[in-house]
């Protein structure tokens, strides 16, 4: 099984609808979680950081589940602007040092 | 504010040269360092990442090296390219649990 794994899509929602994403891990010790945006040909930029009460950012509302192991993403109101891979990031501890294992990422396109 | 710059912004090389891409991070003290491929259609691959000056740990086996002469420096080399290392590379940094950001990036190209 796979540290961190996502569905690659891509999803294609029209403008103004509502979608999710969801990511699962593996190990149940992790400790921190984010979500990354990265543009076609660009870096991967920090979106927002996951908590078990729940981030929210606007559009944007990032949310951990410990108990199922997975976090999730949703975005309302899509806009165009919004098409993107949306990375999901898991942090642990390990030997002293940090382990941080990306997602595939998921693919989403706006349609007009 | 803290920076990271990554040079080049793309380069293309023969097969059987040698590699040199260098990172540099601003504005903190004693950052994990990191690098990364992002082969065409797929994730990020961790390559190495760094604690600290000359400590390096690698991820993954291959003829790719990285070195950390200065804390906020952070090198990756090979002496010999192999098509198989085209790709998009980024550096990226962070401190504690806090989350990485990342350099613009170098696409790499092998010929």
């Amino acid at each position: 099984r796979k540290e961190v794994e996502q569905d690659p899509g891509p999803f294609n929602v029209p403008e103004g609808a509502t979608v999710a994403f969801n990511c699962t891990y593996s190990n149940s010790a992790s400790q921190s979680f984010f979500w990354y945006r990265q543009d076609c040909r660009k870096e991967p930029k920090l979106l927002m950081s996951v908590y078990s009460s729940g981030n929210e950012d606007g559009r944007f509302t990032a949310q951990l589940n410990r108990a199922s192991q997975y976090i999730s993403l949703l975005i309302r109101d899509s806009k165009l602007s919004d098409s993107a891979t949306y990375l999901c990031v898991v942090i642990y501890n390990s030997g002293g040092y940090q382990k941080v294992t990306f997602g595939i990422g998921t693919k989403l396109q706006v349609i007009p | 504010s803290q920076t990271i710059h990554q040079w080049p912004a793309t380069l293309v090389q023969p097969v059987g040269s040698p590699l040199s891409l260098e990172c540099t991070v601003e504005g903190t003290s004693n950052p994990n360092l990191y690098w990364y491929r992002q082969a065409a259609g797929r994730g990020l691959q961790l390559l190495f990442y760094s604690v600290g000056i000359g400590q390096i740990s690698s991820e993954v086996p291959q003829n790719l090296s990285a070195s950390r002469p200065q804390d906020r420096q952070f090198i990756l080399s090979s002496k010999k390219l192999l098509l198989s290392d085209s790709g998009f590379y980024l550096c990226a940094w962070s401190t504690g649990h806090q989350p990485q950001h990342f350099g613009d990036g170098t696409r790499l190209s092998i010929l």
